[in-house]
């Protein structure tokens, strides 16, 4: 079992609809981030949080929207996508500053599809 | 450009046959990762390697980083067919901004 928790596990939302995806650990890790995967494909960073505040945004479209609450909640607001944005979200943590290094603790993903 | 160039990109043997899994990049790591991802899960860490020339082993896989921290191999003995699974090489670039690098992820199938 991973120690990052995902949900919902899988979500299908139309193109006008406002969905949240969640993301909750419990290790104290100060780092928390959010990829995009498509099948078979490495995964895209999207955002990275450090101690709670957003440290990197690679460019990311306005319609995702991450928000952390508190150290151990990270969300990912979605609103008005595409077809294309359909693809397996994850969710990872790690333990120090991304510019210290360490390794990423990922949770099971959420298949989000766009219909 | 692809920092990271994973290879091969698809993979399929027989159980009991043995392989390996190239990453190669003209840059320098100071670290690399490699992860195993299998269907409807998340990638996990098989294991980090930091030093040049460094050999690890996790039973039947070992893996290796090169002597100038430019690339890395995973090598399996004896697969089995709960191997299968996508393996992602990522590398950590020096410098303040310490973000992975992927490898585009070499999917292996072994069959019973």
């Amino acid at each position: 079992d991973t120690e990052v928790t995902q949900t919902p596990k899988h979500l299908v939302m139309g193109m006008t609809n406002k969905k949240s995806l969640k993301c909750e650990q419990h290790m104290g890790h100060r780092a928390m981030y959010w990829y995009k995967q498509k099948a078979k494909k490495p995964p895209e960073l999207m955002f990275v949080y450090s101690y709670e505040k957003l440290s990197i945004n690679e460019s990311v479209p306005s319609r995702f929207s991450p928000e952390c609450p508190n150290s151990s909640l990270l969300n990912l607001h979605l609103h008005a996508l595409q077809p294309e944005d359909s693809a397996l979200y994850l969710c990872a943590s790690s333990q120090k500053d991304p510019s210290q290094g360490s390794p990423l603790h990922f949770g099971n993903g959420t298949r989000l599809t766009v219909t | 450009t692809q920092l990271l160039e994973q290879s091969p990109q698809f993979l399929s043997i027989q159980e009991g046959e043995n392989l390996t899994v190239y990453c190669n990049s003209s840059s320098v790591f100071s670290s690399l990762q490699w992860y195993r991802q299998e269907p409807g899960e998340g990638p996990v860490l098989l294991v980090t390697v930091v030093t040049g020339g460094e050999v690890k082993k996790l039973k039947r896989l070992t893996f290796q980083f090169g002597d100038a921290r430019k690339d890395s191999s995973l090598h399996i003995t004896a697969a089995q067919p709960g191997d299968t699974g996508l393996y992602l090489c990522a590398g950590e670039k020096a410098g303040n901004n310490r973000k992975l690098i992927w490898g585009l992820g070499t999917s292996l199938a072994v069959n019973p």
